[in-house]
C-alpha cells in the first residue's frame, strides 16, 4: 500500500489568496483526518470524517478554514483568504474505525508545509 | 477534559543508554494511549499502542510502554539508545469511545556517541 498521500508537499502562496490541501486516505479505511501542526500549538486535530461525512469540526479554527471528502478516496482541506498566521505543516491521517489488530491505529501522510507571506 | 503532559521537551541519551520519555494524561474515562515518533520533515509513525489487556506494551524498534492506571502514566522506554532513534516523540491519548486523538507536546529525543 502507498500509504496516505499528500499534496503538495511544499505551498508558499501570498496573504489572501486561496489554499487547497489535497489527502488520499489509504484504501479502506474510513475514517480521515486533518491536523495542524506548529511550534506554538502543536499538533491539533482540525477536523475528522466517518464515511466521507464530517462528524467533528471542533479544531477548525474559524470560517476561513472549510474541508470536503467528496468520496472515500479524496478529502481537501481549503483556506480563503490565507493569512500568514496560517502558515504551518497539515498532517492527513486516515484510519480503519472497525475491530480487529488494527483499530484505533492512526496512519499518517508525509504532510504539506504551508507558507503564507 | 482530557490533555496529556509529556514532561520534558528535550532529552539526551548516550548511545546504548537507557531512553526514557515520560507521559502523564488525565481523563475521566478509560483511555487508549498510542506513542508515536516523528523524524525530520516526515509524518508521524506509530510506534505502540495501548487499548485493553495486558499493561506492558511491545512496539516497534525495541520500544515499549507500560500503562499505570494509578499513576496515570504511560512511559515509553528503551533499554538501549542507538543514533537512529534521534526523533520526536508524542504521546497521545484517545478517550474509549471516540476516535480522536489529543497529541502532547512532544519529545525532542537526541543520541549522543
Amino acid at each position: 500500500d502507498a500509504g496516505v498521500i499528500q499534496s503538495p508537499r511544499h505551498e508558499v502562496t501570498e496573504m489572501g489568496q486561496e489554499v487547497t490541501l489535497r489527502c488520499k486516505p489509504i484504501s479502506g479505511h474510513d475514517y480521515l483526518f486533518w491536523y495542524r501542526q506548529t511550534m506554538m500549538r502543536g499538533l491539533e486535530l482540525l477536523i475528522y470524517f466517518n464515511n466521507n461525512v464530517p462528524i467533528d469540526d471542533s479544531g477548525m479554527p474559524e470560517d476561513r478554514f472549510s474541508a470536503k471528502m467528496p468520496n472515500a478516496s479524496f478529502s481537501t482541506l481549503k483556506i480563503q483568504p490565507s493569512e500568514p498566521r496560517d502558515s504551518a505543516v497539515y498532517f492527513c491521517a486516515s484510519s480503519f474505525g472497525s475491530r480487529g489488530p488494527l483499530f484505533y491505529e492512526q496512519y499518517f501522510g508525509p504532510g504539506t508545509r504551508l507558507t503564507v507571506t | 477534559a482530557q490533555s496529556v503532559t509529556q514532561l520534558g521537551s528535550h532529552v539526551s541519551v548516550s548511545e546504548g543508554a537507557l531512553v526514557l520519555l515520560r507521559c502523564n494524561y488525565s481523563s475521566s474515562v478509560p483511555p487508549y494511549l498510542f506513542w508515536y515518533v516523528q523524524y525530520p520533515n516526515q509524518g508521524l509513525q506509530l510506534l505502540l499502542k495501548y487499548t485493553t489487556g495486558a499493561t506492558l506494551v511491545k512496539g516497534i524498534n525495541g520500544f515499549e510502554a507500560e500503562f499505570k492506571k494509578s499513576e496515570t502514566s504511560f512511559h515509553l522506554t528503551k533499554p538501549s539508545a542507538h543514533m537512529s532513534d534521534a526523533a520526536e516523540y508524542f504521546c497521545a491519548v484517545s478517550p474509549s469511545g471516540t476516535y480522536k486523538y489529543i497529541f502532547g507536546t512532544g519529545t525532542r529525543l537526541k543520541v549522543l556517541a
